[in-house]
């Protein structure tokens, strides 16, 4: 299994141009995130997804949005980048059960808003 | 609502001396915890996570952490670091019947040879 896979790697965007990141995980999770992490700032939540064809805002969902039409991908999109937004950006998936529960990220994509 | 808070941003430590990385969280539900490491340029891993039962919880490389109900605290430690320890932590927090993760700022360990 690859578990949660993301792509691109990398990426230089201008200012006001648009990109889609993918997150593809082989779990079947219900559950995805997508996250950004900056310096002395931890991880933050954009937004998440419950389900398939279902997603929810997480704590800094501006200028981002995201689909999730298939259980497996988990799409973030950024329809005029700014500067603001270079950072690295996390997927995760989980899974819920009686159990408990357990978080499995991506590798992480770096991009940079010049 | 859920915050997790990680007192120390940075952790110096001689190899082979122990260390312990704080972590607090603040909730009004019955929560999960978990530590995740993050290597250089790396996606997180799970270090050790905390669902229920024995309060003392034992994860790879070494660590260990231990879940205090009345501190709201659950802190990492290891005996003995070496050189590979070094990292960057994260604590975090989510509740027995939500799905979202809470994550603390971090604590970059530096393990000094």
């Amino acid at each position: 299994n690859a578990g949660v896979t993301q792509t691109p790697k990398f990426r230089v965007l201008k200012t006001g141009q648009s990109m889609t990141l993918l997150c593809a995980q082989d779990m079947n999770h219900e559950y995805m995130y997508w996250y950004r992490q900056d310096p002395g700032m931890g991880l933050r939540l954009i937004h998440y997804s419950v389900g398939e064809g279902t997603t929810a805002k997480g704590e800094v969902p501006d200028g981002y949005n995201v689909s999730r039409l298939k259980k497996q991908n988990f799409l973030l999109g950024l329809e005029s980048a700014a500067p603001s937004q270079t950072s690295v950006y996390f997927c995760a998936s989980s899974y819920t059960s009686r159990r408990g529960t357990e978080a499995f990220f991506g590798q992480g994509t770096r991009l940079t808003v010049v | 609502a859920q915050s997790v808070t990680q007192l120390d941003s940075q952790v110096p430590v001689f190899e082979e001396a122990p260390v312990e990385l704080r972590c607090n969280y603040s909730s009004s539900v019955s929560v999960y915890l978990f530590w995740y490491v993050q290597y250089p340029n790396q996606g997180l891993q799970l270090l050790l996570k905390y669902l229920s039962g024995s309060t003392l919880v034992k994860g790879i490389n070494g660590f260990e952490a231990e879940f205090n109900k009345s501190q709201t605290s659950f802190h990492l430690r290891k005996p003995s670091v070496h050189i590979s320890d070094t990292a960057e932590y994260f604590c975090a927090v989510t509740h027995h019947t939500g799905n979202q993760f809470y994550f603390g700022t971090g604590t970059s360990l530096t393990v000094i040879p």
